[in-house]
């Protein structure tokens, strides 16, 4: 079965920061993968996604940045955090899942930025 | 590209009380929506999802409708508990420059008082 992890779960970095979160995808080949951002309270924003290794595509444009080195493998990094980068990440892929595409989540990563 | 509207952005009911989420989309050839739930500091996962060549599904308490004319779909859940308290997202996939991109609701905070 197809499994999505993420990592760190949560982390506190000060303004200024770099930043790198990490995505794999398990027991699929080629995945559509997707980063979304979730601000306090808030809907879900998608801010990257990728079709094939390094293919990425933004969505908005912000200090944050995607890379896919290898097929089940989606990074999400900066170089400069800003105050406004607090948020709950969520890495998606968009897959076969009991005979259905739909799309499904990581367990997130919280970045809180001070 | 597609543009879901969800409504209402917050919702409280007594327990045992029917619960109705509402959403409508823009994109006519978009052919597949989800519902996501949301639990406080948790992944959205999907709860149930309907396909255009179908006007209604059911699982136990929650049910989707779909009315492709209108384009509109609307979650249903019947006998709430207070479990099913939670943040509540509706999604349509869809086409864009030869890609599967997935648009989300707004969100919908439904609030299950026992």
């Amino acid at each position: 079965s197809q499994t999505i992890h993420q990592w760190p779960a949560t982390l506190v970095q000060p303004v200024g920061s770099p930043l790198s979160l990490e995505c794999t995808v398990e027991g699929t080949s080629n995945p559509n993968l997707y980063w979304y951002r979730q601000a306090a309270g808030r809907g879900l924003q998608l801010l990257f996604y990728s079709v094939g290794i390094g293919q990425i595509s933004s969505e908005v444009p912000q200090n944050l940045s995607a890379s896919r080195p290898q097929d089940r493998q989606f990074i999400l990094s900066s170089k400069k955090l800003l105050l406004s980068d607090s948020g709950f990440y969520l890495c998606a892929w968009f897959g076969q899942s009991s005979g259905a595409n739909v799309l499904t989540f990581g367990a997130g990563s919280r970045l809180t930025v001070l | 590209g597609e543009n879901v509207e969800q409504h209402p952005s917050t919702l409280s009911v007594q327990e045992g009380d029917s619960a109705v989420i509402k959403c409508t989309y823009s994109d006519s050839a978009s052919n597949y929506f989800p519902w996501y739930k949301q639990e406080l500091g948790k992944r959205p996962q999907l709860i149930i999802d309907i396909r255009s060549n179908v006007g209604e599904k059911k699982d136990q308490r929650i049910a989707v409708t779909l009315n492709k004319t209108a384009k509109h779909f609307s979650l249903h859940i019947t006998e709430t508990q207070p479990e099913d308290s939670a943040v509540y997202f509706c999604a349509a996939p869809f086409i864009s420059g030869g890609y599967q991109k997935v648009t989300f609701g707004i969100g919908t905070k439904l609030q299950v008082i026992p």
